[in-house]
């Protein structure tokens, strides 16, 4: 099955430390998009993809960046991680031909800095 | 700013019960409109979007303009019915891209 993938599942890490998580889609979709989740806030859009070249800041970009390496894999780097980035963060994709556009979501990976 | 409102955290009904999710948002254009499930131990997943005027698992929403309002309903409700419930709003104004989501409501179908 097609599918989207997050590694790592878990990570806890350290204040000032450097950390990649990463996603990988097989369902052949052009855009990709990392959010991150925390307890009664819902999702929020930290950047997003529609292709290889084209990369965005989302609401809360600040203390994140991204690469987006191939059309499959896109990764969301903390460069300096501090505790209030501890959240449940989730990649997802989307297909442009198949607008308005349902998101297809990764399992997620919880980060915890300490 | 555009937002996306689901007031309630938690609601509990009864196997057999009706069921309203409640989704209200603030965008004064055309938006586009999801309903978003998540069933225990499982990935987030699309229920059902507006432009499809669709039922899913009994589920329906209707787009209402005039009271911004996309509150997702099901007649008889299932306990397999509960999860957590995410509303969500698609827009792109002026070039700028934004895909919102609420707070999410949790369904709890007791038997």
């Amino acid at each position: 099955d097609a599918d989207v993938t997050q590694t790592p599942r878990n990570r806890i890490t350290k204040t000032g430390k450097r950390i990649m998580l990463e996603c990988s889609q097989t369902k052949g979709h052009d855009r990709m998009y990392w959010y991150r989740q925390d307890p009664g806030l819902g999702l929020r859009l930290i950047y997003y993809s529609f292709d290889v070249k084209d990369i965005n800041k989302g609401e809360i970009s600040d203390g994140y960046s991204v690469s987006r390496q191939a059309q499959a894999k896109f990764s969301l780097s903390l460069e300096s991680a501090i505790p209030n980035q501890t959240a449940l963060y989730f990649c997802a994709t989307s297909d442009r031909a198949r607008g308005p556009y349902e998101q297809y979501f990764g399992p997620g990976t919880r980060l915890t800095v300490t | 700013a555009q937002r996306v409102t689901q007031p309630e955290k938690l609601l509990s009904v009864f196997k057999g019960a009706p069921v309203e999710l409640k989704c209200n948002y603030s965008y004064s254009g055309s938006p586009e409109l999801f309903w978003y499930v998540q069933y225990s131990r499982q990935r987030l997943q699309l229920l059902l979007r507006h432009i499809s005027r669709e039922s899913i698992k009994g589920f329906t929403a209707d787009l209402n303009k005039g009271e911004t309002s996309f509150h997702l309903k099901k007649p008889f409700a299932q306990e397999e019915d509960s999860a957590m419930y995410y509303c969500a709003l698609e827009r792109t104004t002026s070039g700028t891209y934004k895909y919102i989501f609420g707070t999410g409501t949790r369904l709890k179908v007791l038997a």
